[in-house]
């Protein structure tokens, strides 16, 4: 019954390579995030989707394109993959209704690129 | 602009001893305050947030608007208190800021038996 679910949880890959990690959550949430937590542990927001619209799209490189084909899906597309994208990659899905912002996290996926 | 600033990246007590990490922001609006702990190679998990002010796993936290701070405190660590702590603030519904969580750049904290 695991709440927010993000696959594969690991991924090694080559640079110039293209990459897809997905996020589900079973919450009935409206709204998911993708987060990138790098290697000094600093985390910051990337997307932020809700019902399937983008709302937020902080200063991330084009070659990173979000795709949500429902509420409950936010998959996370990575195109000619760079080493600095190495970096551990956290989804999040929240109820936003009534100025709550209570956000649930995903387990993560560790990319690294060689 | 939305900014968290957690001025200790380290913090090492030992058990038993009255921990307190430290979490300061800036927000022209009215603020919504989260502290989110990540134990080894976890999930981030929400710890407490502001509007409800309860205590958690005994670890307490006050806004104070004045001081335009969120310390996170617990009179007695544990060790199993070892962790990664985040101080996140959260925007306001509409904008671009709809549902942000801007995060300070986290506190570990160990606890020494």
């Amino acid at each position: 019954d695991t709440a927010v679910s993000q696959t594969p949880k690991y991924l090694v890959t080559q640079m110039g390579n293209d990459k897809s990690i997905k996020c589900e959550q079973n919450l009935g949430h409206d709204t998911m995030y993708w987060y990138k937590q790098d290697s000094k542990k600093f985390l910051k927001i990337m997307f932020s989707y809700n019902n399937k619209e983008l709302i937020i799209n902080e200063t991330v490189p084009n070659r990173f394109s979000p795709k949500s084909p429902d509420k409950a899906h936010l998959n996370l597309h990575i195109n000619s993959l760079e080493l600095g994208d190495s970096a551990v990659y956290f989804c999040a899905s929240s109820q936003y209704l009534g100025g709550r912002n209570e956000q649930f996290f995903g387990p993560g996926t560790r990319l690294t690129v060689l | 602009a939305q900014r968290v600033t957690q001025p200790e990246k380290l913090l090492s007590v030992f058990k038993g001893a009255p921990v307190e990490l430290k979490c300061n922001y800036s927000y022209s609006g009215s603020p919504e305050l989260f502290w989110y702990v990540q134990y080894s190679r976890q999930r981030l998990q929400l710890l407490l947030r502001h509007i409800s002010r309860e205590s958690i796993k005994g670890f307490t936290a006050d806004l104070n608007k004045g001081e335009t701070s969120f310390h996170l405190k617990k009179p007695f660590a544990q060790e199993e208190d070892s962790a990664m702590y985040y101080c996140a603030l959260g925007g306001n519904a509409g904008g671009t800021s709809y549902g942000k969580l801007t995060f300070g750049q986290g506190t570990i904290l160990t606890v020494h038996p």
